[in-house]
């Protein structure tokens, strides 16, 4: 109950495309949604991020779409370039008595291609 | 300013030797934690600190794995008895008090042989 599931495994995107990458949870009690960018390397660095009671975030060519009745949200990467060519990962965190952690999605790699 | 900072950026044990991984987190963040990060994969939680206390540390594998940030800034996370499993990507994190948004270090690779 846990789990975040994140699909697809791996993207291929033109560059000027747009690129979507979806996680769902089960976990109802989870109450902060960030998507965090990871070079080679590197260690992860967040993007944006979103809390349940919003249904769309937006800052720059990347957007949140998040569904609570579904139990899913998604990250669209507009008008991608291959700077964009990395491994994504959306997490869920889960507070309890006063802690809280990161539940993190296995990763989507992307390859936008110039 | 300067961000998380992690110490040796690879370090390379014989099975059965003991490893201690620095996190220097980012001056004045309350919380700090520890993943691991197998290839291909998420992070993994491992610990969490809040200030020097350990919160939680359900996410420690096995007793082999030891954490402790005694003075409520650096963070030491201690393997003893390295097994060819515990080969990994380990990544500290830090983050203000009472803010979700976590500032990642920039791992260290360990590889036990």
């Amino acid at each position: 109950q846990q789990q975040v599931k994140q699909s697809p495994q791996s993207l291929i995107v033109q560059k000027g495309g747009i690129s979507i990458i979806n996680c769902a949870y089960e976990n109802t009690a989870f109450d902060y949604f960030p998507w965090y960018q990871q070079f080679p390397g590197k260690g992860p660095a967040l993007l944006i991020a979103i809390r349940p009671d919003v249904s769309e975030k937006k800052e720059g060519r990347f957007t949140i779409s998040f569904n609570k009745s579904a139990k899913q949200f998604s990250l669209h990467i507009m008008d991608s370039q291959p700077g964009d060519s990395a491994t994504y990962f959306c997490a869920a965190t889960l507070t309890t008595s006063g802690t809280y952690k990161y539940i993190f999605g296995t990763g989507t790699r992307l390859k936008v291609l110039a | 300013g300067a961000g998380v900072s992690q110490s040796p950026r690879y370090k390379v044990a014989k099975r059965g030797q003991d490893v201690a991984l620095r996190c220097d987190p980012i001056s004045g963040h309350v919380s700090l934690f520890w993943y691991q990060q197998a290839l291909g994969q998420g992070p993994e939680f491992l610990t969490y600190f809040q200030n020097e206390a350990q919160l939680d540390k359900s996410g420690l594998p096995s007793d082999r794995f030891f954490a402790e940030r005694p003075e409520g800034s650096v963070s030491t996370l201690k393997i003893q008895r390295t097994q060819q499993e515990d080969s990994a990507v380990y990544l500290c994190a830090s983050s203000p008090d009472r803010v979700y948004e976590q500032y990642f270090g920039p791992g260290t690779r360990l590889t036990v042989t």
